[in-house]
C-alpha cells in the first residue's frame, strides 16, 4: 500500500543531543513537509522540499535541519539548538500544484 | 499572511446530534480549503476539500461549502456518532513560489469533538 511512514513512533532524547526523525513515502510525490504540533497551537511548518537536493525553511526552522537526497526520503534532525523540542512531529507529502497533503502517523519526541 | 480561525473546543454532543464547527480564513488569491481529522495519537487524515468558491466538499456524512463572500468553510454533519470523536482541523493551501509548486498548508488550532451516548 502507498503511504508515508514515520519512525520511530516515540522518541526520547536527552538535553544537548541531536536526534533524527525518519520520513519515507512511496506515493511518488515531489513535495514533502515537516510540521510540528503543540497542544492548542495547530500545526506549524518547519521545512519543506519541492525537489530532490532542495529545501526551504518554513515558519519555525530554527534548531532544525533537513536533507532531501532521495525523492522518497525527507529526514528531520532536531538539534541541541532547538530550545523546546518536545512535541509531536508530522511529515507530509503532496503532488505539486494545488493538491492536498497526505500525512504520516507522527513521531512524539520527548526531551528527558 | 494567510490565517485560519476555527471555533474553540471541546465541543461535546450527544450521539445523533447535529454538528457545526465554524471556520473562517484570511488569504490572498484563491486558496483551496480542507478539513482534516486527527484521532488520538495518530496523524492527520483528509476528511474533505473544496478547491473553488461555492464548491461543496463531502465525505462520510460531513459537508463543508467554500463561501468566498464570507470567507468561511464551516464543517457540518447531520447526525454524529461516538466514532466521530476526534480533533478537526480546518486548513487552507497556497501555492509555494512561482515555479516550484507544492502546497503550504496553514492550519487552524483544531477543534476537539466529543460525542457521548
Amino acid at each position: 500500500d502507498g503511504g508515508i511512514t514515520q519512525s520511530p513512533k516515540y522518541l526520547f532524547r536527552k538535553e544537548g543531543q541531536n536526534v533524527t526523525l525518519s520520513c519515507e513515502q512511496n506515493l511518488n510525490h515531489d513535495a514533502m513537509y515537516w510540521y510540528r504540533q503543540d497542544p492548542g497551537q495547530g500545526l506549524r511548518l518547519i521545512y519543506y522540499s519541492q525537489i530532490v537536493n532542495d529545501f526551504q525553511k518554513g515558519d519555525i526552522a530554527e534548531g532544525y535541519s533537513v536533507s532531501r537526497e532521495k525523492k522518497e526520503s525527507f529526514p528531520l534532525t532536531v538539534t541541541s539548538a532547538q530550545k523546546n523540542p518536545t512535541a509531536f512531529y508530522l511529515c507530509a507529502s503532496s503532488p505539486l500544484i494545488r493538491a492536498e497533503a497526505f500525512f504520516g502517523q507522527g513521531t512524539r519526541l520527548t526531551v528527558v | 499572511g494567510n490565517s485560519v480561525t476555527q471555533m474553540e473546543g471541546p465541543v461535546t454532543l450527544s450521539e445523533e446530534a447535529f454538528l457545526t464547527i465554524n471556520c473562517t480564513y484570511t488569504a490572498t488569491g484563491y486558496p483551496s480549503l480542507f478539513w482534516y481529522v486527527q484521532y488520538p495519537g495518530e496523524g492527520l487524515q483528509l476528511l474533505l476539500k473544496a478547491t473553488k468558491a461555492d464548491d461543496k466538499g463531502s465525505n462520510k456524512g460531513f459537508e463543508a461549502t467554500y463561501r468566498k463572500e464570507t470567507t468561511s468553510f464551516h464543517l457540518e454533519k447531520g447526525s454524529v456518532q461516538v466514532s466521530d470523536s476526534a480533533v478537526y482541523f480546518c486548513a487552507l493551501s497556497d501555492l509555494i513560489g512561482v515555479t516550484g509548486g507544492g502546497n503550504k498548508l496553514t492550519f487552524g488550532t483544531g477543534t476537539q469533538l466529543k460525542v457521548e451516548l
